[in-house]
């Protein structure tokens, strides 16, 4: 069974500060993985998508890296800003196993930048 | 713009009394999902629809049903809401398996 873990849960920097957060999932054979933000009392909203070809994305500030065969994928998010304070999620489609086809998610990361 | 839209934002209903939830899609997306997320805790699936075909989720319980009555609505009926119950509720949709999924704002279920 497919687990997702995410380190560190919370993390608080001050405005400015280029960041990582991190990422691990147990199984490899997956197909993508995606980082998605979640806003206090709020859905997901699906920042970066890499699938398990591909090494990295980028999108504005935000580039995500993804190792498939050591299990890792971080975010980076530079020059952070108070207006990406949200918790940080990521998710794995697996390819094969119990878990096959399905989104596994992580726990997520609380990140608050403050002014 | 093209989106997943869930209604009501916020349920509040009362134990025991049954509820229904509403997802609605304007993508023609294929694939609409249920996840269920506690307080500080992941996404959980419940179940998805791959066009008309239902998958259930093996430890979802028998208390929580789903109807998908055409391409763009998907509801989340739960018969007999238990205190454990209460979480917000997320829909979600994607083109096939492996495109990304799109989620809506969710709906916050609070039971009395």
């Amino acid at each position: 069974k497919q687990e997702v873990t995410q380190i560190p849960a919370a993390l608080s920097v001050p405005e400015g500060e280029n960041l990582v957060l991190n990422c691990s999932f147990t199984d490899s054979a997956i197909y993508n993985l995606q980082w998605f933000r979640q806003d206090p009392g709020k859905g997901l909203t699906s920042l970066l998508l890499i699938q398990s070809s591909q090494r990295e994305q980028t999108s504005g500030r935000l580039n995500a890296s993804l190792d498939k065969s050591s299990g890792r994928s971080t975010l980076y998010i530079a020059a952070s800003q108070p207006g990406d304070s949200a918790t940080y999620l990521c998710a794995v489609k697996s390819a094969g196993g119990t878990s096959y086809g399905k989104l596994t998610f992580g726990q997520g990361t609380i990140l608050t930048v403050h002014p | 713009d093209a989106m997943v839209i869930q209604n009501p934002r916020y349920q509040v209903t009362q134990f025991g009394k049954p509820v229904t939830l509403s997802c609605s899609q304007t993508l023609n997306h294929n694939v609409m999902y249920w996840y269920q997320q506690k307080s500080s805790q992941a996404p959980k699936l419940l179940f998805h629809y791959y066009d008309k075909d239902f998958n259930n989720e093996a430890d979802t319980p028998d208390n929580f049903q789903s109807r998908r009555p055409n391409t763009s609505f998907c509801f989340l009926d739960i018969r007999s809401p238990g205190l454990g119950d209460a979480a917000m509720y997320l829909c979600a949709t994607s083109r096939g398996s492996y495109q990304p999924q799109h989620f809506g704002d969710g709906t916050r279920l609070s039971i009395l």
